[in-house]
């Protein structure tokens, strides 16, 4: 089957550094994205990753291992903005989006 | 970058009556559409994928003859909620997909609410 992993929740102090974690399994696998999404508002696209290894942009980094199917998501010098909801999705075979559940970040002064 | 617009933002609606909202891709063709669901607090679900000028693919579980979707066109594509009623109530998101384009673009959404 397929499917779609990442914490629930997490909680991080502003000024600091939090990782978010996401395995999946999918059929085929062509890629992986991270979407933000604040509440009540649509998903907004942060990073896809195709190939092994680290990709910097800005505040946030995000890696992915296909060998062991994992990809995490970097946010350097939290900001109280930055509360929201992280999804993480892979693309199958046929370029289809499998969602993760989101993990809801909380930014504490 | 590429923009999708979503019509309208929120709708109110009667339990028995239809709403219709619409997806159009501003500056780009979308080949494929998608639409979500999101209930409060998950995340979303993927109700039906559409390329342009076929019938679209409904997920399990979602009724092809409640949820109708046209996209009839390269940049519209419309969600028909037939005969709504309160668990309907939804935040519906599109999203769109040029040709050869892997990333999913998507709307701003429309928060429904049927009383």
């Amino acid at each position: 089957g397929q499917n779609i992993d990442q914490p629930t929740e997490m909680t991080a102090t502003e000024g600091a550094i939090v990782q978010i974690n996401c395995t999946y399994q999918t059929s085929g696998f062509n890629g992986l994205f991270w979407y933000q999404q604040h509440a009540g508002e649509a998903p907004t696209f942060l990073s896809y990753n195709v190939l092994d290894g680290l990709e910097e942009k800005g505040r946030f980094s995000s890696f992915l291992s296909r060998s062991k199917g994992y990809s995490y998501l970097l946010l350097k010098e939290l900001q109280m903005k930055d509360s929201a909801s992280y999804l993480c999705a892979a693309t199958d075979s046929n370029y289809q989006l499998i969602w993760g559940a989101g993990t809801k970040l909380i930014i504490k002064p | 970058g590429a923009v999708v617009s979503q019509h309208p933002s929120w709708v109110i609606c009667k339990s028995g009556t239809s709403v219709k909202i619409e997806c159009r891709s501003l500056d780009f063709q979308a080949t494929t559409m998608f639409w979500y669901r999101q209930f409060p607090k998950q995340s979303l679900m993927l109700m039906a994928t559409s390329n342009e000028g076929s019938k679209a693919t409904y997920e399990q579980g979602v009724e092809k003859d409640k949820f109708l979707i046209n996209h009839a066109s390269l940049t519209l594509s419309t969600l028909t909620v037939t005969s709504a009623h309160p668990e309907d109530s939804s935040f519906y998101i599109c999203s769109a997909r040029g040709n050869g384009d892997y990333e999913q673009y998507f709307g701003p959404g429309t928060r429904l609410t049927v009383t």
